[in-house]
């Protein structure tokens, strides 16, 4: 039973426009959000976070979005460059796993020049 | 410069042999983690440990082992007992549990049997 659920396998987008990632989540308990990104052969690398206090969290390009009562969020990356072609994860944690993350499959962005 | 060491970065294995991933961190970090990712999934944790000398099993720990001697490093064994080892394994830590944090990766160990 997936708790954390990323519906797209991969969105492709124009270079210059925006890039929408979604994320679902079922655990009500879950109360801090991260994304991460990720090259082949690489480890993921932390892009941003939000806690269940806020229902937004920008940081430059990227822009994370919450929306509790649907249990979704969303990241954001405008404009969109070509370096942002790689696949983006979704983790969720909360106090009731010990803030263990818990991850999505992850979504593969391709930027189109 | 601080970080997460994983290796090596490519590994064969012959079907019964028995292999140890190497993970170490110089970021003080308290609890460390390993992960295993498959084609189209999400990562799914094997390990982790909070502190020296003790550690905890996740979701697919069946088929491996670790150990937590030094606070710096967290080397993981794939056992003979695990029936699909081939994978991309990953090594993570965070400053410390039970807290809202990210964790910090390293770049990953492909491990292929053969």
């Amino acid at each position: 039973d997936q708790q954390v659920k990323q519906n797209s396998p991969s969105l492709s987008v124009q270079e210059g426009r925006i890039s929408i990632l979604n994320c679902d989540y079922t655990n009500s308990m879950f109360d801090y959000f991260l994304w991460y990104k990720k090259y082949p052969a690489e480890g993921p690398t932390f892009l941003i976070s939000i806690s269940s206090i806020k229902d937004k969290n920008e940081d430059g390009r990227f822009t994370v979005f919450l929306n509790k009562s649907a249990k979704h969020l969303s990241l954001h990356i405008v404009p969109s460059q070509p370096g942002d072609s790689a696949v983006y994860f979704c983790a969720a944690s909360g106090w009731d796993s010990n803030y263990q993350l818990i991850w999505g499959a992850g979504t593969k962005l391709i930027i189109k020049p | 410069d601080g970080g997460i060491t994983q290796s090596p970065k490519y590994l064969f294995r012959k079907e019964g042999q028995n292999v140890t991933l190497s993970c170490e961190q110089n970021l003080n970090h308290d609890a460390m983690y390993w992960y295993r990712q498959d084609p189209g999934q999400g990562l799914r944790l094997i390990y982790y440990s909070q502190i020296v000398n003790d550690f905890q099993k996740g979701d697919i720990a069946e088929g491996y082992s670790v150990s937590r001697e030094k606070k710096e490093s967290f080397p993981l064994t794939v056992t003979s007992a695990q029936k699909n080892p081939t994978a991309f394994y990953l090594c993570a830590s965070s400053p410390f549990t039970g807290r809202k944090t990210e964790a910090f990766f390293g770049q990953g160990t492909r491990l292929t049997v053969v």
